[in-house]
């Protein structure tokens, strides 16, 4: 199976801040790599597909880039509403698998 | 509008047989190309991926769980199901149903509607 890694785990940031998480996979998967967005209590909910489109509807301070085996979500100024958990996906193998998730939190 | 709702048991004794439904409405299950997938959330961790079905009936599954999952797709009710056989505590989680669409432009899979969750407890 490929193993997605996120880096950091958890993070703590302030409203107006830029953000970026880091997603890397254990083998190339092309631009195979979608981010979604998690509240407590909430299903998850697509942000980026296919590395750096973004999806109808979201915000346009979420940006994805990468290929390959590592990928990044910046966040450009963090909105209250954006304190959440991101995971990333890859969907190259038919075997998909998640990052296991960061955490972002108002410090 | 294309909708998700998962249903089903709350609570499944050890060794049994958990069962849940997801139920697709404001589009038909068999239009599109869409795989509908499971997954599943123990409380405070990460997501993991269960399995999908297409509606022509391939599937793909976790290799962790294959041997316990079957997915299936009922179109007349357009309604996928997921059972997992001798289930233990470590099964409890809430389960989500999703739409993974298929984007021609860059041959990617994402899945961009989820049900609300349902969870699911494993207890005596």
């Amino acid at each position: 199976d490929i193993q997605m890694t996120q880096s950091p785990s958890s993070l703590s940031a302030s409203v107006g801040d830029r953000v970026t998480i880091t997603c890397r996979a254990s083998q190339s998967i092309s631009s195979y790599l979608n981010w979604y967005q998690q509240k407590p209590g909430k299903a998850p909910k697509l942000l980026i597909y296919a590395a750096s489109s973004l999806q109808s509807g979201v915000p346009s301070r979420f940006s994805g880039s990468g290929s390959g085996t590592d990928f990044t979500l910046t966040i450009s100024s963090l909105q209250p509403e954006d304190f959440a958990t991101y995971y990333c996906q890859q969907s190259y193998s038919t075997r998909v698998t998640f990052g296991q998730g960061t955490r972002l939190e108002i410090k | 509008q294309v909708q998700l709702q998962e249903s089903g048991p709350g609570l499944v004794k050890p060794s049994q047989t958990l069962s849940l439904t997801c139920t697709v409405s404001g589009g038909s299950i068999s239009s599109g190309s869409y795989y509908w997938s499971w997954i599943r959330q123990p409380a405070g961790k990460g997501l993991e991926w269960i399995g999908r079905i297409y509606t022509s009936g391939s599937t793909n599954y976790n290799p962790s769980l294959k041997s316990r999952v079957t997915i299936s797709v009922d179109t007349s009710k357009n309604q996928f199901s997921l059972k997992l056989s001798s289930v233990t505590a470590a099964d409890t989680a809430v389960y989500y149903c999703a739409r993974d669409r298929y984007d021609i432009l860059t041959g990617n899979y994402y899945m961009d509607v989820w049900g609300k969750g349902t969870t699911v407890t494993v207890s005596s």
